[in-house]
């Protein structure tokens, strides 16, 4: 089955940094990838998610690259804020499929 | 986004007693609904895929008859936790997938604390 490994699993920045989380799965008959952020105590909220389509999205601060050659897919957040911090999951699956999450990472972005 | 809506949610219960969660899609048809389990600071494990008018798939490890699911309509899914012991505390969310959208929505949780 699908294996999805992220990376790091912390990340602290500067508020106005850039910050870059990286993704790889392992299945290449996966074709969807979201993105979740996840506040403390929270339910996951998709932020963006691309597919096998498309190399490239971006939705304002955020975008969201997909090599399907090398199989890895990575979040880019541009000029973080304070309120960016939470634990953010990327995901992987086939159309009609269930979700395999990465193990999630900690964003904390510092005034 | 679509919403999914899930209750209670916070629940606390005597060890042996049932608790029974229900997860709702509140504005778009879910054919397939998923429940997950998240420890403190862990990611999201899946515990089954529940389809309407259909059994629900288990993942391995997680007791079909500890965790029972029923998709009885296209906007309800319930998970019932039998005969909970404080091993079973966690928080569990479930997920709706819009079909026409091909895309998973979160409910906001059930936070289940067995004494």
């Amino acid at each position: 089955g699908e294996n999805v490994e992220q990376h790091p699993s912390t990340l602290s920045v500067q508020e106005g940094d850039s910050a870059v989380i990286k993704c790889t799965y392992s299945d290449s008959a996966s074709n969807y990838f979201p993105w979740y952020k996840q506040e403390l105590g929270k339910r996951p909220q998709l932020i963006i998610d691309i597919r096998s389509n498309v190399g490239e999205k971006k939705d304002q601060r955020i975008a969201v690259t997909l090599n399907k050659t090398a199989k890895h897919f990575s979040l880019h957040i541009t000029e973080t804020q304070p309120e960016d911090s939470a634990v953010y999951f990327c995901a992987a699956s086939m159309r009609s499929s269930e979700l395999v999450f990465g193990k999630g990472m900690k964003l904390t972005v510092n005034p | 986004g679509a919403v999914v809506s899930q209750h209670p949610s916070w629940v606390i219960c005597k060890s042996g007693t049932s608790v029974k969660i229900e997860c709702r899609s509140l504005d778009f048809q879910a054919t397939t609904m998923f429940w997950y389990r998240q420890f403190p600071k862990q990611s999201l494990m899946l515990m089954a895929t529940s389809n309407e008018g259909s059994k629900a798939t288990y993942e391995q490890g997680v007791e079909k008859d500890k965790f029972l699911i029923n998709h009885a309509s296209l906007t309800l899914s319930t998970l019932t936790v039998t005969s909970a012991h404080p091993e079973d505390s966690s928080f569990y969310i479930c997920s709706a997938r819009d079909r026409l959208a091909d895309t998973q929505y979160f409910g906001p949780g059930t936070r289940l604390t067995v004494l």
